[in-house]
């Protein structure tokens, strides 16, 4: 597609309950890059993908939290058992190639609701 | 850790020239310079980047001392669209960290 689409654009769920959320990057772009936007905060980098394996899960912030890319195009992201604080703005990007710093394409986001 | 430093907050009248300054007075000889910026409720952009020399786009330009420990992005005539949050962001280009960084940003508010 023209641009990085995620889905849903914004999810409320229960605590406790597992949520999967979807990216479909650009076409042709082999790096992809989850990022999290906390309320008022700075964008916090959870994982990135070339291809799909993902060489960085430093940014993970729990053994809740995991990722997966399938046929070098779409991800998902799940997160389990959530909590309140996992609420935030959950960011997709791509890249043409990895290391293309000035290349980065994000999406809208999902908004993530935990109540 | 992030490795700039941004002013967090600065307004700008509209139609003037918006100058947004940015420390990083530890960067490494093979770091450039970027900047995105985040508009309410999108996702951030891209908007210029660079190793030492000045440079220009449609969007923006960028001034780099001569010492590279600091920059300045200049929207020339700023406009209420241009309201954003804006980041600075050093990064090899490549060998090193292949995630950019973002740090706090300057929330930038063009006002009528």
């Amino acid at each position: 597609g023209a641009g990085v689409s995620q889905s849903p654009s914004n999810k409320v769920t229960e605590k406790g309950k597992d949520v999967e959320l979807r990216c479909d990057p650009i076409s042709g772009h082999t790096a992809l890059y989850w990022y999290r936007q906390s309320l008022g905060q700075g964008l916090e980098f959870l994982i990135y993908f070339q291809g799909n394996s993902a060489p960085d899960k430093s940014g993970l912030p729990s053994d809740r939290f995991s990722a997966e890319r399938t046929g070098g195009s779409v991800s998902t992201l799940t997160i389990q058992r959530t909590q309140q604080e996992d609420s935030a703005v959950y960011l997709c990007a791509s890249s043409l190639r990895m290391g293309d710093a000035y290349g980065y394409t994000f999406g809208s986001g999902t908004r993530l609701t935990v109540v | 850790d992030a490795k700039t430093t941004q002013p967090p907050s600065m307004d700008c009248a509209e139609g003037r020239a918006a100058n947004l300054p940015c420390n990083h007075s530890t960067i490494s000889g093979n770091e450039y310079v970027y900047w995105y910026r985040q508009i309410h409720s999108q996702g951030p952009q891209y908007i210029i980047h660079g190793l030492k020399n000045n440079e220009t786009n449609e969007m923006a330009s960028l001034i780099i001392t001569e010492d590279r420990k600091s920059s300045t992005l200049i929207l020339p005539h700023a406009t209420l669209r241009d309201t954003a949050v804006y980041y600075c962001i050093v990064r090899a280009a490549q060998g090193g960290s292949e995630k950019l960084v973002f740090g706090k940003g300057t929330k930038l508010t063009v006002n009528p």
